[in-house]
């Protein structure tokens, strides 16, 4: 089992330019998330997905994009790229089917805008 | 604003010493609280996590105690190695939706 697997690992990016980044998981999870982590600010919830075809707004989604392209796959869009959006991404997974869900976390992708 | 405050923002122990970090949060709707654990350029993994209904979790040198009525929860590391040293996470969620973050604890073990 791989778990959650996110590419690239690192990437960089001229402002304005955009990208994808992806994420797919082979452990049957209803429901995928991406987070970027910023140092001093801890995880921040971008956009997440409870199922399949579903896909909801998190705490920072304002200049991103997401798609839920099917259970195994969920991936994120940056369409013009700022230097505030460089940040280590993470994406993750759960069953979300009630309490005690756990979040299972990607390597994360490196992302520096100049 | 923080859901989820956590301290202190960094800590250095020795080895053999008790490590405490401190999580406060404000919605008693929470009802599900983990504790995450990361090391350098890896994702973040479930260390150990608490339900409300009890006060205290033990799993091996890793302990979470939980204050309701205080809205505050804290993780102790018994007996710190230096292989503890790494980013801990508290976190906290209303089952089903989303998950909240503390900003991390970054702990160094000194031997």
């Amino acid at each position: 089992n791989a778990g959650v697997t996110q590419t690239p690992k690192f990437q960089v990016l001229k402002t304005g330019q955009s990208m994808t980044l992806q994420c797919a998981q082979d452990m049957n999870h209803n429901s995928m998330y991406w987070y970027r982590q910023d140092p001093g600010m801890g995880l921040r919830l971008i956009y997440y997905s409870a199922s399949e075809g579903t896909t909801d707004k998190g705490e920072v989604p304002n200049g991103y994009n997401v798609s839920r392209l099917n259970k195994r796959e969920f991936s994120l869009r940056l369409e013009s790229a700022a230097p505030s959006q460089t940040s280590v991404y993470f994406c993750a997974s759960s069953n979300a089917q009630g309490v005690g869900e756990t979040q299972y976390f990607g390597p994360g992708t490196r992302l520096l805008v100049l | 604003q923080q859901q989820v405050k956590q301290s202190p923002q960094s800590l250095i122990v020795q080895k053999g010493g008790i490590s405490i970090i401190n999580c406060a949060y404000e919605n008693t709707a929470f009802d599900y609280f983990p504790w995450y654990q990361q090391f350098p350029g890896k994702g973040p993994a479930l260390l150990i996590a608490i339900r409300p209904d009890v006060s205290e979790k033990k799993e091996g040198r890793f302990t979470i105690s939980f204050n309701k009525s205080a809205k505050q929860f804290s993780l102790h590391i018994m007996d710190s190695q230096p292989g503890d040293s790494a980013t801990y996470f508290c976190a906290a969620t209303n089952t089903g939706n989303q998950f909240y973050f503390g900003t991390g604890t970054s702990l160094t073990v000194i031997p």
